[in-house]
């Protein structure tokens, strides 16, 4: 099962920033924050991933809290192409471990 | 940028028949998985190979499923004898290490009549 909890659905105006929370409460000091999209029913697409630190990247921020329990996914300025679903996931690395998803946060981004 | 790319898109087979659903990884990767969802499901683990061997499976990889690197550059997912079940949408991924981020392909839908 995932080792994660997201909101079902968020809304988000285009051109504002899209904010998307993650909490992992039971994260292990080794477990790596991936964040991944699925825009309709293709194929998931990495967006972020991060152990401590915040993230930053050309597609999106990802700010880890300090005691690693939760996280927001920040897509700064959303657009339309951004409506997804987006999936949290927690991985143990280094190791060949699989993908664990969840239901996602179904992001729809409203002009 | 390179992808990972999967053929075909779209399959409709016979329930009983085998598929071959074909998966080229991004060229310098290593370790390659299967994954599949089912309409209005989560992505699920299948399987995933690394050094010419399966590395983990889950509980779905049952007996009808088999994997293949049968050249340098394609990873190959076949069922053997295929059920009602079995439609759904099978994506491939590819990472360059282990631990390492997977790269998905957009995917092939199998249909199952």
């Amino acid at each position: 099962d995932a080792k994660t909890t997201q909101p079902p659905s968020m809304d988000c105006a285009e051109g504002r920033a899209a904010n998307l929370p993650c909490n992992h409460s039971t994260i292990s000091g080794n477990e790596y924050v991936y964040w991944y999209r699925q825009i309709h029913s293709q194929g998931p697409q990495y967006i972020i991933h991060g152990l401590k630190n915040n993230e930053t990247n050309e597609m999106a921020s990802l700010i880890i809290t300090e005691d690693r329990k939760s996280s927001t996914l920040i897509l700064p300025h959303a657009t339309l192409r951004d409506t997804a679903v987006y999936y949290c996931i927690v991985r143990v690395a280094p190791g060949n471990t699989p993908l664990v998803f969840g239901k996602g946060t179904r992001l729809s981004v409203i002009a | 940028e390179p992808e990972v790319t999967q053929t075909p898109s779209h399959q409709v087979t016979q329930m009983g028949q085998e598929v071959i659903l074909r998966c080229v990884p991004i060229s310098n990767h290593l370790y390659f998985y299967w994954y599949r969802q089912i309409l209005g499901q989560k992505v699920e683990f299948l399987v995933s190979f690394y050094n010419n061997e399966i590395s983990e499976k889950s509980e779905i990889f049952d007996d009808q499923f088999s994997v293949e690197r049968p050249d340098g550059s394609n990873f190959t997912l076949k069922i053997r004898s295929t059920k009602l079940e079995d439609s759904a949408m099978y994506f491939c991924a590819s990472s360059s290490g282990a631990g390492k981020t997977q790269y998905f392909g957009p995917g092939t839908r199998l249909l199952v009549l």
